[in-house]
């Protein structure tokens, strides 16, 4: 199977901050990656798929890029609301998550 | 409105079975795959498994194989998933989302909980 590997597993940042999230895949999965959102108590909100595009809804100041096996997840300016645990997934195999990366404020 | 709710977690004792619901609204339902998720306590997402629109497909993981069973009712607008033998280990979460055609998913229930304990 393949891995996704998340790094940071945890991230403090202040707001007004540049953050950026990575996740290696095991093997490639050409651009076949998407980006969660997820906050205590609530569900997973899709914010990025196909490695770079942004959902419907989803503020620009999220960004997504790579190809192959390296993605990174990147946050321009870091908003009070983006305090979370982000998630990447694959679906060029298994539908395999990251282990996540939490955003705590600094 | 767009609407996906989760029911039938609950206490379990290991060796038991769960069925679990999900009720779909604010969309097509039988135009799309389905895919149930699961959070067990402070950790990671799990895809379980998913079924195809017409029900005539199915996958899980591969670790889950074996007692789960996932099902759908396109005139319910639900799909459900199925657990026997339960372990400690499938407390989690339950999830419910839609799959699409790619593989993500892009929107999602707010779970239902299910506790495997004696």
């Amino acid at each position: 199977d393949i891995q996704m590997t998340q790094s940071p597993s945890t991230l403090s940042a202040s707001v007004g901050d540049r953050v950026t999230i990575t996740c290696r895949a095991s093997q490639s999965i050409i651009n076949r990656l998407a980006w969660y959102q997820q906050k205590p108590g609530k569900a997973p909100q899709l914010l990025i798929y196909q490695a770079s595009t942004l959902q419907r809804g989803v503020p620009s100041r999220f960004s997504g890029s790579g190809f192959g096996t390296e993605f990174t997840l990147t946050i321009s300016s870091l908003q009070p609301d983006d305090f979370a645990t982000y998630y990447c997934q694959e679906y060029n195999c298994c539908k395999i998550f990251g282990g996540g990366t939490k955003v705590e404020i600094k | 409105e767009v609407q996906v709710v989760e029911s039938g977690g609950g206490l379990v004792k290991p060796g038991g079975s769960l069925r679990l619901s999900c009720v779909v609204s604010g969309f097509s339902f039988s135009r799309y795959w389905m895919s149930w998720v699961r959070q067990a306590p402070g950790k990671g997402l799990q895809w379980v498994a998913n079924i195809r629109e017409d029900g005539g497909a199915k996958q899980f993981a591969g670790s889950l194989k074996g007692r789960f069973t996932i099902s759908r009712d396109n005139a319910e607008n639900s799909v459900y998933l199925e657990i026997n033998g339960l372990r400690d280990e499938d407390t989690a979460v339950y999830y419910c989302a839609r799959d699409l055609p790619n593989g993500y998913f892009d929107v999602w229930g707010k779970g239902t909980t299910v506790t495997v304990s004696s």
